[in-house]
């Protein structure tokens, strides 16, 4: 199994362009999150989705968008880029919590984007 | 909103010795987790809690649920090279990961 998988790894755009950050999993798991981590302040979550078809706002959503056709991929994107975008972005997922227990979140290996 | 606060921030320690961080809230949680970030990766789950007063280790791991709900500690023994990394611990209070709350994280350094 890959896990979560995120491309790119890496990218620059400048101001007002778009784009979107991929997200896969292979793991069948039906929750998956979109975080933003920026130095210093922890996680914030950005985006979640509990199954295909359905997704919610998080703590920071605003200038992003998600959509969840499959149960595998979580695209993030970004249409006009702003610097306060510049930021380390993680995908994540895990199964549907078990009653009294907590479930653990797979995360991504990051995307790295910085606006200029 | 709510927040979690951690310290240190960030630490310098020798092989070998012992780290010892905690993570402290203004709000009551249901479950405590504790991830570690190594460079260039993303989080991983080391320990989560679920009851308060619990105690749980893995390995040289060890964390604790605090009485009060509002805080926990995570204890690491005999620290090694591949300790380094950021150590963020999270609070949730529903069942859901839309709830869960990341602390700002403690950055751990080891001096060989």
């Amino acid at each position: 199994n890959a896990g979560v998988t995120q491309t790119p790894k890496f990218r620059i755009l400048k101001i007002g362009q778009s784009m979107t950050l991929q997200c896969a999993q292979d793991m069948n798991h039906n929750y998956m999150y979109w975080y933003r981590q920026d130095p210093g302040m922890g996680l914030k979550l950005i985006y979640y989705s509990v199954g295909a078809g359905i997704t919610d706002k998080g703590e920071v959503p605003n200038g992003y968008n998600v959509s969840r056709s499959t149960t595998e991929d979580f695209p993030l994107r970004l249409e006009l880029a702003a610097p306060s975008q510049t930021s380390v972005y993680f995908c994540a997922s895990s199964y549907p919590p078990r009653p009294g227990k907590n479930t653990e979140a797979f995360f991504g290996q990051g995307t790295r984007l910085t606006v200029v | 909103g709510q927040q979690l606060n951690q310290s240190p921030q960030s630490m310098f320690i020798q092989e070998g010795e012992d780290v010892s961080m905690n993570c402290t809230s203004s709000s009551i949680f249901n479950t405590w987790l504790w991830y570690k970030q190594d460079p260039g990766e993303g989080p991983v789950l080391l320990i989560a809690l679920y009851k308060a007063g619990e105690l749980t280790s893995n390995g040289r791991l060890t964390a604790q649920f605090g009485i009060t709900r509002k805080d926990s500690f995570l204890n690491i023994s005999a620290s090694i090279p591949s300790d380094v990394g950021i150590y963020f611990c999270a609070g949730q209070k529903g069942t859901s990961y839309d709830k869960v709350i990341f602390g700002p994280g403690t950055s751990l350094s080891v001096i060989p």
